[in-house]
Order: structure tokens, then sequence, then C-alpha cells
């Protein structure tokens, strides 16, 4: 357990709605990281982040934005949620060379 | 394009059989790769590899790595059915910033 939470862990919405979700971890980890996980596509990487205010885009970026002002919250905005963005979102953080995942949020847009 | 392979897709065993996974990678500025385990819920780590030709085991499970043909097997031995689960597979490059994941391995353990 590497201390990290996510909010909402289940969350249903409609089509053109924003929604965020957020990581939140206590052990001021500096790499945090957005995934989404569909079946047969693995995890695939939204964003992350290597420090308050510093973020990049992964290899699904569109249609998400990402925030880090402080060091222990990573949120994740859909700005108008569409429904191929109906996933499982994990969260993640960097430590001693390798990930640890939050216990994920599952999300239906309708 | 980074990517990262994983085979069989799917597989279903006894208990008791012995499964080998298997995970080839193309990834540029390789540094490590990475296999966890997936039941109903978050991926947990399992282990972590970064030389050739050095196991590394837990238990009933162990991990060896060829970056020479780039790739990587994760054999379970004498497996349960506490091992069913999806088995993911991924690589870091070598800024260690970003994670590339294979699609899984479904283990299903039959009593």
């Amino acid at each position: 357990d590497a201390g990290i939470t996510q909010s909402p862990r289940h969350k249903v919405t409609e089509t053109g709605t924003p929604v965020t979700l957020r990581c939140h971890q206590t052990e001021n980890h500096r790499y945090m990281y957005w995934y989404r996980q569909d079946p047969g596509h693995g995890l695939r990487l939204i964003h992350y982040s290597y420090g308050v205010k510093d973020t990049d885009k992964g290899e699904v970026s569109d249609g998400y934005s990402v925030s880090r002002s402080k060091t222990e919250d990573f949120l994740l905005t859909l700005e108008s949620a569409t429904s191929s963005q109906t996933s499982v979102y994990f969260c993640a953080i960097r430590a001693q060379e390798t990930q640890y995942f939050g216990p994920g949020t599952r999300l239906l847009v309708l | 394009e980074d990517k990262v392979v994983q085979s069989p897709l799917s597989l279903v065993v006894h208990e008791g059989d012995t499964v080998t996974l298997n995970c080839s990678y193309e990834v540029t500025n390789f540094r490590s790769l990475l296999w966890y385990k997936q039941e109903k819920k978050a991926p947990t780590f399992l282990f972590m590899l970064t030389s050739s030709g050095i196991e590394k085991k837990s238990g009933r499970l162990s991990s060896i790595l060829d970056k020479k043909e780039l790739f990587s097997i994760l054999n379970i031995t004498a497996t349960q059915t506490g091992d069913s689960a999806i088995y993911l597979c991924a690589v870091a490059e070598r800024t260690g910033n970003q994670f590339y994941f294979g699609t899984g391995t479904s283990l299903t353990v039959i009593p």
C-alpha cells in the first residue's frame, strides 16, 4: 500500500458533462500518473506529473487535462465527457523505480 | 513506436500445472521490465528486472530477462486457484518517466 487513494471510486455521468477525478498520495512522491484501462488495450498512459505544476502528455491525452497544485494531489479532468471515455482509471506513483497503483475509479458515461 | 506484447492472451490450466507467460518488447532507451499481478482491483507489483540472465524468485513465481532478444518470461510452478489473475508486463524507459504496458495475460486456474 503506497498510500494512494482515488475519488470517487465509481461515477456515472452523462455525455457532455465535465468530470474531475482525484488522486491523493500521502508519501510525497514526485511522480504521479493517470492511466485508463480498457479490455484489449491494457493500461494506457493519459498524463503524468513530475512535480507541482509540471505535467506532460501520455499516449491517450486527447480529451483530458490534469492539474497538480500540490504534491499530494493530481487531478484528472474530462472537460466534456464522451461515451468513449467510459473506462477504469488508475492513478499511480513512482517509487524505487517502479509504479504503485491506486484502487481505481470506474467511470460510466451515458 | 514503443510497444510491449504479451502472450498468450489467455490461459486455462489445472491446479498443480506449471505455466510460462511471455513478454516481448520494442522500447528504445530501455531501463527496466516489470511484472504485475491484477486481480479484480489495482495491479500489484511482482518483479523488476534490469539485467539479463539473473532470475528473480518469489515463492512459486520466477522471472528472467533477456535483453539481447528483448523478452522476459514469468514462470509459475504448482499453480493454485489464487494465481488466477491478469499478469501485466511493463517496460520503463531510461528516464523512468514513462512505463509502457502490454495488454496482459489472463490466467485461470481450475481446481
